[in-house]
């Protein structure tokens, strides 16, 4: 069976401070990963993808692990507009016959 | 340009009920996926549908089928429907078969079943 683990959370965090989210995922066959955000009964928007060498799009960070199986995302500088549900996703190669895989997600909230 | 557009935006089925449910992909993907997301939940996969063909398919009952149409819009129709149904049904249409590009999101259907 095919997982994506988050922790849940919820982390509350100050405004300005850097919070770190990791997952872990089981399918080894995984090849695409990415982050997605989603706001309160909104649906899931790409925040980025994740690369081997690791990516940077201003205060996010995105590392992949694959010995590990290890996805993590850091941001810098929190804002109050951050505060959302991070889902992990990860997708076999080639797109995958059997879609994205999503974890539970973990749910951050900016304090001012 | 549109994204992906779904409708309707809300439901309400008794149980037993049939629903249908529709998706227009962005201009020029020809991938559809549906994802099933209950409350506290990630969206779960239903199905995924490239140039008209089912491609994949989630652990999801008999009950659940969808087709995808020439011009590569998608409906996911739902028979008998349970309580247990109710929740935000999510399209996403992408370039082909994904390609690590990620899939962009429709707003969703908000069935609730009562």
């Amino acid at each position: 069976r095919k997982e994506v683990e988050q922790d849940p959370g919820p982390f509350n965090v100050p405004e300005g401070a850097t919070v770190a989210f990791n997952c872990t995922y089981s399918n080894s066959a995984s090849q695409s990963f990415f982050w997605y955000r989603q706001d309160c009964r909104k649906e899931p928007k790409l925040l980025m993808s994740v690369y081997s060498s690791g990516n940077e799009d201003g205060r996010f960070t995105a590392q992949l692990n694959r010995a590990s199986q290890y996805i993590s995302l850091l941001i810098r500088d929190s804002k109050l507009s951050d505060s959302a549900t991070y889902l992990c996703v990860v997708n076999e190669a080639g797109g995958g016959a059997d879609g994205l895989t999503f974890g539970k997600g973990t749910h951050l909230i900016i304090q001012p | 340009d549109a994204g992906v557009t779904q409708s309707p935006t809300h439901l309400i089925k008794t149980r037993g009920q049939h629903v249908t449910l529709r998706c227009s992909p962005i201009s020029g993907h020809k991938s559809v996926s549906w994802y099933q997301q209950v409350l506290g939940q990630g969206p779960q996969f239903i199905f995924q549908y490239y140039e008209k063909e089912e491609r994949g398919r989630g652990n999801f009952p008999d009950r659940f089928s969808a087709r995808q149409f020439p011009n590569y819009s998608s409906e996911l129709n739902v028979n008998a429907l349970l309580l247990g149904d109710s929740a935000l049904y999510l399209c996403a249409s992408s370039l082909p078969r994904g390609r690590g590009h990620g899939y962009t999101f429709g707003s969703g259907t908000r069935l609730t079943v009562v």
